[in-house]
């Protein structure tokens, strides 16, 4: 079946660390993006990148870094510079081209915590 | 640059009764439309989409048309069920826009329907 797909589901990070939460996908679609949640809160755009070896910043992107070598994979690392990484962290991928462009997929979600 | 504005929450209704959520937006193309659902501690899922004006997305009893004159996308749904709390995020994907195939998320809308 095809889809998205994120890894770990419940990540925990010491001060200091950094840590990488993966995102794969198998839909053949050309962007990818990294969105933050807060609790009750909407999304954050992070990162987000339309093909591969090619990224631009979102609204959030301090403290964060991403690659993307693979047209199937958009890893994020989450720095020791990001002040307050507590939070629910998504991956979406989305065809390109119309009428192709016209739903993202989100994956299941990381929920990343500072002990 | 694009924006979605979607009533705030949170919004309980009882068991049967009706349910809108209004979404709003603003574009410089000519974009689709979405509502996303998303359950506690999951991802989010499409629920519904309109491609172009006069259409009418449906998916599980909610509705939602896209109305181009006043630029809306309310969700609608006759009878809610208690199944049916989750947060509700209103989106749109603008192909024409100076962020070519970002999506805009609005604010969601937390929905608690109680027996």
């Amino acid at each position: 079946d095809g889809g998205i797909t994120q890894s770990p589901k419940y990540l925990f990070r010491k001060e200091g660390q950094n840590v990488t939460l993966s995102c794969e996908q198998n839909l053949n679609h050309d962007a990818m993006y990294w969105y933050r949640q807060d609790p009750g809160q909407g999304l954050r755009l992070i990162y987000y990148s339309q093909i591969v070896n090619d990224f631009q910043k979102g609204d959030i992107a301090e403290g964060y870094s991403v690659s993307r070598e693979k047209k199937e994979s958009f890893p994020l690392t989450v720095t020791s510079a990001q002040k307050n990484p507590t939070a629910f962290y998504l991956c979406a991928s989305m065809g390109q081209g119309y009428p192709m462009n016209t739903e993202a997929f989100f994956g299941q979600g990381t929920r990343l915590t500072v002990v | 640059g694009d924006s979605v504005t979607q009533m705030e929450g949170p919004v309980t209704l009882s068991e049967e009764a009706f349910l809108t959520i209004n979404c709003t937006y603003t574009a410089t193309g000519y974009p689709s439309l979405f509502w996303y659902v998303q359950y506690p501690g999951e991802g989010l899922q499409l629920l519904l989409k309109a491609t172009k004006a006069d259409d009418k997305g449906s998916n599980k009893g909610f509705e939602a048309t896209y109305r181009k004159e006043t630029t809306s996308f309310h969700l609608e749904k006759g009878s809610v069920q208690v199944s049916d709390s989750a947060v509700y995020f209103c989106a749109l994907s603008d192909p024409s826009g100076a962020g070519s195939y970002q999506l805009t998320f609005g604010k969601g809308t937390k929905l608690s329907v109680i027996p």
